[in-house]
């Protein structure tokens, strides 16, 4: 396990952006949240062609998820962060497009602060 | 959207014991239950999928059940290893959602 390596996190003031990266080979990949309080938060799919992403409402509108055309590398942009954004982001892989994961990387802190 | 309920929120138990978690849905998510182990520090590991299915180079000694909206996690023999938070999540339907977990400390 552990084949998927996050990077990109850091310190950002409310209302600024960030953008998350996760090095991967081609299988649909979810981003997912745990927050200082340690709960567990899905926030963003994308298939592993591309073809199809679905967001969670807490942060739709302000994120998006991406892959590049080698599909090795995905990517979650987050943009007018807000303080309740702060979190550890992992990206997930889902091996049998079955919505479970089997192998998570080890996480990219982002503090949202003033 | 399915909540996810888990009990108890933390329970203390001694290497050696047989050890039951529950987790509980609002609705009925049929079979579509994955379990992960968190240890202090690390991203969560896949222990079950399938609701009873065990992931790969799981050991036996961790067991799921159930179907609808309880399920449960058990351990039939805790070692020292397995101390650590235990979260339930469902895949049934949109958004994808974990319980609250459960931490399983050294008593």
């Amino acid at each position: 396990q552990a084949q998927l390596v996050e990077s990109g996190g850091g310190v950002v003031q409310p209302g600024g952006s960030l953008r998350l990266s996760c090095a991967a080979s081609g299988f649909n990949m979810y981003w997912v949240r745990q927050f200082p309080g340690k709960g567990l938060e899905w926030v963003a799919f994308i298939l592993y062609d591309g073809s199809s992403r679905t967001y969670a409402d807490s942060v739709r509108g302000r994120f998006t998820i991406s892959r590049d055309n080698s599909r090795t590398t995905y990517f979650l942009e987050m943009n007018d962060l807000k303080t309740d954004d702060t979190a550890i982001y992992y990206c997930a892989r889902d091996p049998n497009n079955g919505r479970w994961f089997d192998d998570w990387g080890q996480g990219t802190l982002v503090t949202v602060s003033s | 959207e399915t909540l996810m309920t888990q009990s108890p929120a933390s329970l203390s138990v001694s290497p050696g014991e047989r050890v039951t978690l529950s987790c509980r849905a609002s609705q009925d998510i049929r079979t579509k239950l994955a379990w992960y182990q968190q240890k202090s520090g690390q991203a969560p590991r896949l222990l079950i999928y399938g609701a009873s299915t065990r992931a790969t180079d799981i050991p036996p000694r961790f067991s799921g059940s159930g179907s609808g909206t309880e399920f449960t996690l058990t351990i039939s023999s805790l070692q020292s290893k397995d101390f650590a938070v235990y979260y339930c999540q469902q895949y049934d339907d949109w958004p994808i959602t974990f319980g609250g977990g459960t931490k399983v400390e050294i008593k």
